[in-house]
């Protein structure tokens, strides 16, 4: 059974680095059938896709938050992790890991989400 | 501009049956989608891929009250006998080259 489980700080300073690690059990993330990605929701809104990879080393990421975000891989650890640089209020939201098929990029496995607070 | 449009709520009576819409924009026609269900308090779960044919796939345990259909850039969600649970946020979802783009989401109450 595949399980993706988000982790990392619950509260970010303003202007600071907000850092997520997704830790994978029941599956690959060196599988050549999945991306992975991050998406976030902050309070009472929808979603939005932040980013994803592919084991080999293509990252794709949104371009309204290209700028200040970073995914990498642990494929020893079978981890990816998210850091989101310059965080402001805005960026307060839960934050989930996710699993894509490869050519068909939408969302089939979802990580349960954490909520990230920016404020000092 | 690859966008997706949805009514941002919908409601209908317990038993009874509610389609809900996702609105590709001009020129991405063909593109096919997933839908993912939101129950309050909780994260997302995958539902369906969509294709433009109306060809579906569903994720494993999804009731097969839980349909799906396409007309030309509209893809629908039909959800037929109505239970209290399937009261939740409604999202679609599509992907191009690079970029993946949901919907604002529905929110489905159930009466």
């Amino acid at each position: 059974q595949l399980q993706l489980q988000e982790s990392g700080p619950g509260l970010v300073n303003p202007s600071e680095t907000l850092s997520l690690t997704c830790s994978v059990s029941g599956g690959s993330i060196s599988s050549s059938a999945y991306y992975w990605g991050w998406i976030r929701q902050p309070p009472g809104k929808g979603l939005e896709w932040i980013g994803s990879f592919y084991y080999s080393g293509t990252t794709y990421y949104n371009p309204s938050l290209k700028s200040r975000v970073t995914i990498s891989v642990d494929t020893s650890k079978n981890q990816f992790s998210l850091k989101l640089s310059s965080v402001t209020a805005a960026d307060t939201a839960v934050y989930y890991c996710a699993r894509e098929p490869t050519r068909n990029y939408y969302v089939d496995y979802w990580g349960q989400g954490t909520l990230v607070t920016v404020s000092s | 501009q690859l966008v997706l449009t949805q009514s941002p709520s919908a409601s209908a009576s317990l038993g009874a049956s509610v389609k809900l819409t996702c609105t590709l924009s001009s020129g991405h026609s063909s593109y096919a989608i997933a839908w993912h269900q939101q129950q309050s308090e909780k994260g997302p779960r995958y539902l369906m891929k969509l294709n433009s044919d109306g060809s579906h796939n569903k994720a494993d345990g999804i009731p097969d009250r839980f349909s799906g259909s396409s007309s030309g850039a509209e893809r629908y969600l039909t959800i037929s006998s109505l239970q209290s649970e399937d009261e939740a946020d409604y999202y679609c979802q599509t992907w191009g080259t690079g970029i993946r783009v949901f919907g604002g989401g529905t929110k489905l109450t159930v009466l």
